[in-house]
């Protein structure tokens, strides 16, 4: 089965510390991507970062990295010195299938961040 | 802007009561997706479009719920009968894949939602 697991469902981190946001994925497809998106309490979803299955690198896009270990399946999200604007909803995303196929994404159930000053 | 729109942003219906909803996507998008998303939760996937064509359908979409994208813009979903267990916000998202380099993207943009609430 395609599953998204998020394992905590609210995390604290001091402000300008590091925090780690934890997804599992369950597929048995060869080729996937996997996303993260951050919802604030306004409730617009806003895309973080992408990884794709075959992607040799770990993504990063400014302070966010996703942590990539393809045989645990796991892809963890690391957020570089959190600001009070962080706190939101997280959320694990995948697209199973291979790059073009269709995009249905399945979403885990999500981490919530409070950044505390 | 040139964001993802969806009107209306609330509606408030009696249960039995018909609603639709629209989405505007990004203009050269040409793929568009709903998602429906209850307190507490990740977005569940409920349909998606490539221009005009409906591709995909979640087996959460009852036949009471219908999405329809006329001339590849803009899409309607329409809930008919609607029941207190249709309460939920309905995500419309859109995306246009391609390739910047070597770098495949196709990330989906999200509009704000529609939040329902069923009486």
């Amino acid at each position: 089965a395609q599953k998204i697991t998020q394992t905590q469902p609210g995390m604290f981190v001091q402000e300008k510390e590091a925090v780690t946001l934890d997804c599992t994925y369950d597929t048995s497809d060869p080729s996937y991507g996997l996303f993260w998106y951050k919802q604030p309490s306004s409730g617009e979803m806003i895309f973080l970062i992408y990884q794709g299955s075959y992607d040799q690198q770990n993504a990063t896009e400014g302070r966010y990295s996703l942590n990539f270990q393809k045989a645990r399946k796991s892809a963890n999200l690391v957020i570089s010195a959190s600001q009070l604007g962080d706190s939101a909803m997280y959320f694990c995303a995948m697209r199973p299938g291979p790059l073009g196929s269709y995009d249905k994404v399945i979403f885990g159930p999500g981490t919530s961040l409070s950044v505390i000053p | 802007d040139t964001g993802v729109s969806q009107d209306p942003r609330h509606k408030i219906t009696k249960r039995g009561q018909n609603v639709t909803f629209r989405c505007d996507p990004i203009s050269e998008h040409n793929r568009l997706y709903w998602y429906r998303q209850t307190l507490g939760q990740g977005p569940e996937f409920l349909t998606y479009f490539q221009n005009e064509a409906q591709l995909e359908k979640s087996r959460l979409l009852s036949d009471r719920f219908s999405a329809e994208r006329p001339k590849g813009s803009f899409s309607t979903l329409e809930i008919q009968r609607t029941e207190q267990g249709d309460s939920a916000m309905y995500l419309c998202a859109s995306s246009s894949p391609g390739l910047a380099g070597h770098k495949f993207y196709n990330e989906q943009f999200f509009g704000p939602g529609t939040r329902l609430t069923v009486l």
